[in-house]
């Protein structure tokens, strides 16, 4: 199957800094990547929709000036969570989707101290 | 809103033991209905889905059928191997949403002993 990497996979980082998560589609191409958020013991939520050359659809409640989506290529899609505070701390994952099937990256997991 | 509810986890098995891990959802419509598997240190992964009533899917021994009355897309598996570790997601994708959004359930940690 088509595979989706995702970079870093762990992040530490100061409170008030940005971190960027990379994901990467690799063997294929994804107009569209999806980003989703995991608190501990429940279920991903979908944050915003990456569209290629144009501005990101964010889901209702997601603060898109805190969570900037990059999506300048077919096989990149970037999440930069801006002036981190320790409640962003959570796990980031993507998704890409190949011949109609969603391919998840491994995920990337944000500590903010 | 659409919505899918998972048997709560953790679950502990012995090798060889029968599986069954419990979902139902909520939605409006006929949402199409599926499973990942996330391995540790890995990404999601499909294992299975159903897109319509009394549809069965199956994968890897693992089955799931498309219950409407009951609302519910139950995974079992007959016989469990220590390589099933993992967490498991039902999730259900409604198709006036678009192809790609998918509501999860919260996951069950499964684990299986030798």
């Amino acid at each position: 199957g088509a595979v989706v990497s995702q970079h870093p996979s762990r992040v530490i980082c100061k409170s008030g800094t940005s971190v960027k998560i990379e994901c990467r589609s690799l063997d294929f191409q994804a107009t569209t990547m999806f980003w989703y958020r995991q608190f501990p013991k429940q279920s991903l939520m979908l944050m915003a929709t990456s569209n290629e050359g144009s501005k990101a659809t964010y889901e209702q409640g997601v603060e898109k000036d805190k969570f900037l989506i990059n999506h300048a290529s077919l096989t990149l899609s970037t999440l930069t969570v801006t002036s981190a505070h320790p409640e962003d701390s959570s796990f980031y994952i993507c998704s890409a989707e190949s011949a109609g099937e969603l391919f998840f990256g491994e995920g990337s997991r944000l500590t903010v101290l | 809103g659409n919505s899918v509810t998972q048997m709560e986890g953790p679950v502990t098995l012995s090798e060889e033991a029968f599986l069954t891990i419990n979902c139902t959802y909520t939605a409006t419509g006929y949402p199409s209905l599926f499973w990942y598997v996330q391995y540790p240190g890995e990404g999601l992964q499909l294992l299975l889905k159903a897109t319509k009533a009394d549809d069965k899917g199956s994968n890897k021994g693992f089955e799931a059928t498309y219950r409407k009355e009951t609302t519910s897309f139950h995974l079992e598996k007959g016989s469990v191997q220590v390589s099933d570790s993992a967490v498991y997601f039902c999730a259900l994708r409604k198709e006036a949403q678009g192809a790609q959004k998918l509501v999860f359930g919260q996951g069950t940690r499964l684990t299986i002993n030798p």
